[in-house]
């Protein structure tokens, strides 16, 4: 079945530091790959999301492709600020793959927990 | 306007006990899902709802776990007989096309 690997946190970065959390996944049809962020606190937050290859996701300074070669959808950040702490989770959503039931549900990584200290 | 409610926020049972959770979707949105989160561990599919309509329950781990969505709005979440391993936040989301926008989760512990 489809599945989403993202890296293992915590991740610990200092303020202004290069970011990227890595995730890959296994599909069967044409998905959509998403990030979605979860604050301390808070419920959990559609970050950004590309729908077909080669797409560029891209809010609040956080960008993402969609590369079928590799089947990532590696997270990236160019200068991270304390506020960035948080919960990120790949996820995608595979409506046409090989279930009789196909609906849009997410298919979720682990989560990566961010830290990071000023 | 107001995004995905759910109440409670913090549900605490004893072993046994029955559990109903309430969600209020984005009013509109005719998808509706309930997803299981374990501690440190992404949310896992439970069901989905195409107005009242269940579609898919297939992610349901018992036939302890019900739910419903009578009038295609408000969902709710009922567990019988609630066991330890049934402690985690239920999520639930309700989508417009392909995006699902979530409420804060209701946190249920079983004693």
């Amino acid at each position: 079945g489809d599945s989403v690997t993202q890296m293992e946190g915590p991740v610990t970065l200092s303020e202004e530091a290069f970011l990227t959390i890595n995730c890959t996944y296994t599909a069967t049809g044409y998905p959509s790959l998403f990030w979605y962020v979860q604050y301390p606190g808070e419920g959990l937050q559609l970050l950004l999301k590309a729908t077909k290859a080669d797409d560029k996701g891209s809010n609040k300074g956080f960008e993402a492709t969609y590369r079928k070669e590799t089947t990532s959808f590696h997270l990236e950040k160019g200068s991270v600020q304390v506020s960035d702490s948080a919960v990120y989770f790949c996820a995608l959503s595979d409506p046409f793959g090989n279930s009789m039931d196909s609906n849009y549900q997410l298919i979720w990584g682990a989560g990566t927990k961010l830290i990071i200290k000023p | 306007g107001a995004g995905v409610s759910q109440s409670p926020r913090y549900k605490v049972a004893k072993r046994g006990q029955d559990v109903a959770l309430r969600c209020d979707p984005i009013s509109g949105h005719v998808s509706l899902f309930w997803y299981q989160q374990a501690l440190g561990q992404g949310p896992e599919f439970l069901t989905y709802f195409q107005n009242e309509a269940q579609l898919d329950k297939s992610g349901l781990p018992s036939d302890r776990f019900f739910a419903e969505r009578p009038e295609g709005s408000v969902s709710t979440l009922k567990i019988q007989r609630t066991q330890q391993e049934d402690s985690a936040v239920y999520l639930c989301a309700s989508s417009w096309l392909d995006e699902q926008y979530f409420g804060p989760g209701t946190r249920l512990t079983v004693t």
